[in-house]
């Protein structure tokens, strides 16, 4: 049962440029987060931001929630050949715990 | 500091063996999960704990079993190995629930079966 759902499959840009990621998601949610995977290791938690909250920056991250849209997106400033990875969005399910569903993510390649 | 250790790394099986993989944690966290990773499908959820002694089913739970017995470790067993369970298997957990806290993951497992 999918939540969320990164848009686009792929993006490749060049070092400098800005990246943005969509995720779109069906029904209500507490919160919504944003994962990073480098190429054969495991997910790293990059940012939490809850429903009241419209957005939220860590670093070059940012992070904004339309609930009314049931979307939110991720702005990645100034990319970095160490960008490149796979980012994904998350939400909790309504069941199973509220354990996380993750979209399959946005693969972005930043070339130098 | 470690975090969240899963072994093995990689492991290749014949169809119909057994195996255990072990995800341990030293953050005192409550809640574990297993997910699967498979190209295309994103992460899955195979089983979750909510605390020491208690497991639940998750999305895809047929052909694997799993025990909490100590709270720091997460044991996920496949009872009779199937080429539909290749997969990247990754450990997670967090302090509570997904309402307020991120997720901390392992590295993962590699397993092929063949």
């Amino acid at each position: 049962s999918q939540q969320g759902e990164e848009d686009p499959q792929a993006l490749s840009i060049q070092e400098g440029e800005n990246a943005t990621m969509n995720c779109s998601y069906k029904t209500s949610i507490n919160n919504l987060q944003w994962y990073r995977q480098n190429s054969g290791r495991g997910l790293v938690h990059l940012i939490l931001i809850r429903s009241n909250e419209r957005e939220k920056h860590s670093g070059r991250l940012r992070v904004t929630l339309d609930t009314s849209k049931k979307s939110s997106s991720l702005l990645i400033t100034a990319s970095r050949a160490a960008d490149t990875a796979s980012y994904f969005c998350a939400t909790p399910g309504n069941q199973a715990g509220t354990a996380l569903i993750f979209g399959k993510g946005t693969t972005l390649s930043v070339s130098s | 500091n470690a975090g969240v250790t899963q072994t093995p790394k990689f492991r290749v099986l014949k169809t119909g063996q057994s195996m255990t993989l072990l995800c341990a944690q030293d953050m005192n966290h409550e809640y574990m999960y297993w997910y699967r990773q498979d190209p295309g499908m994103g992460l899955r959820l195979i089983h979750y704990s909510v605390g020491e002694g208690t497991t639940a089913k998750g999305e895809v739970p047929d052909g694997y079993n799993v025990s909490r017995l100590k709270k720091q470790n997460f044991l996920l067993g496949l009872e009779s190995a199937a080429p539909s369970q290749t997969s990247v298997y990754f450990c997670a957990s967090s302090y509570l629930g997904s309402t307020n806290y991120g997720y901390t993951f392992g590295s993962g497992t590699r397993l092929t079966v063949v």
